[in-house]
Formats: structure tokens, C-alpha cells, sequence
């Protein structure tokens, strides 16, 4: 089975619509990521969180919130999709280090 | 000026030749470094740690220029499944997160 896990892998909503991504983790690390992949602008950090009780900001965090339910989810919301939030989503985890980050297979989102 | 800056590409490259891409960094703060590989459509993974002292891993050789500022990845004798986008991936240390890179294509052709 697979360290990183998220679900759905694909999704296709309607503008205004709320979405929800999830990711789940069984490496035990504290440290979880969320990230947006559009083409030829690379991976932009949304938010991460160190450990249960810690939330921060990423560089394109508004329009998006998170939840920490647990060491091993972290959960991505957009509460009223736009197109423009169309792009592949990546959750990843790390260890206290921080350095090799492991990533989920990515969400597809597309908002019409 | 972008934390990290990478030609995009592609590198169109027959089998067997040797290629290199190359990196710079702006924050003089950094304090490692990494390459990732992401093939189209899947998630990023790490392919080596980048150290002051330089590093080889088979066929591939990273290195690291501080006064400069650029991380270089060198490949040789690629192969066909080298085909990929190349990250170049810094971390300033203590509680910061890593800075991606868009990312270096190559594509090997037989």
C-alpha cells in the first residue's frame, strides 16, 4: 500500500461549489504539505502543518483552508471553487528534518 | 528575481550522451540542497541530496557552488527511462519549508 494516499484522484466541479481533498499518511511523520502544480509555474506551497496543533500559510493560501484531524490527515478545502483553482494538487509528508518530502499521487481538480 | 531559477527546457538528448542542467538559488541563507525527479503526471521524488563536497550517485553527479549560488546535475550515459523533469529543491533549514524549482525537462530519444 501506498505511504501517501489522496482522495479523490480526479474531480471535476462546478464553479462556487465546496470541495474537499483528503490526504492520508502511515509514515508517522509530523509534517504535512499541500501544494498546487499548474503548468510551467511549478509546485506552490497552499498551507502545511508541522504537527496536529500547528496550521501555517503558503505562498497561495487564500481560497483555501485546512484541517489537521490527525497526524495522518490533512484535508484541503476550497469552499467556492474558480476556474482559476484548476490545477493538480499535491499532498506531502516529511519527517522532523523536513528535506526528502514524500508525495501523494496528486488530485486532478478541474473547476468548469 | 525567483528563489530558484531553472532553464526549462526540454534537453532533447540521444541515448548515451551526457547532459547537464544547472541551478540558481537566491537566498545566500540556504542551507540544503536537492534534486527531485517528477515523471509527466506523477508526484515528485527525491533523486539526491546535493552536498558541498559534491556527490555522485551511478551515473548521476550533483554539485554545489556557494559562492555562486548554483546546484548543478550532471547525467551520464542517459538512458531513455532518464526522461523526466529535474527539480532543483532548496531549504534554508531550521522550521522553513523547501522551495521548488519549476523544473529542468529532458527527453531522451533512442
Amino acid at each position: 500500500d501506498a505511504d501517501v494516499t489522496q482522495t479523490p484522484r480526479n474531480r471535476i466541479t462546478k464553479t462556487g461549489k465546496r470541495i474537499m481533498l483528503e490526504c492520508s499518511q502511515t509514515k508517522g511523520h509530523d509534517r504535512m504539505y499541500w501544494y498546487r502544480q499548474d503548468p510551467g509555474l511549478g509546485l506552490q506551497l497552499i498551507y502545511y502543518s508541522f504537527d496536529v496543533k500547528d496550521i501555517n500559510k503558503g505562498e497561495i493560501s487564500d481560497g483555501y483552508s485546512v484541517s489537521r484531524q490527525a497526524q495522518a490527515k490533512f484535508s484541503l478545502s476550497l469552499e467556492s471553487a474558480i476556474p482559476n483553482q484548476t490545477a493538480l494538487y499535491f499532498c506531502a509528508t516529511s519527517g522532523p528534518g523536513g528535506n526528502e518530502q514524500f508525495f501523494g499521487p496528486g488530485t486532478r481538480l478541474t473547476v468548469l | 528575481r525567483k528563489e530558484v531559477e531553472q532553464d526549462p527546457g526540454p534537453f532533447n538528448v540521444p541515448e548515451g550522451a551526457t547532459v547537464a542542467f544547472n541551478c540558481t538559488y537566491s537566498n545566500s541563507a540556504s542551507q540544503s540542497f536537492f534534486w527531485y525527479r517528477q515523471d509527466c503526471r506523477k508526484e515528485p521524488k527525491l533523486l539526491m541530496s546535493v552536498y558541498s563536497s559534491g556527490n555522485e550517485d551511478g551515473r548521476f553527479t550533483a554539485q554545489l557552488n556557494r559562492a555562486s549560488q548554483y546546484i548543478s546535475l550532471l547525467i551520464r550515459d542517459s538512458k531513455l527511462s532518464d526522461s523526466a523533469t529535474y527539480l532543483c529543491v532548496v531549504n534554508i533549514g531550521g522550521y522553513s519549508t523547501l522551495t521548488f524549482g519549476k523544473g529542468t525537462m529532458l527527453l531522451v530519444s533512442p
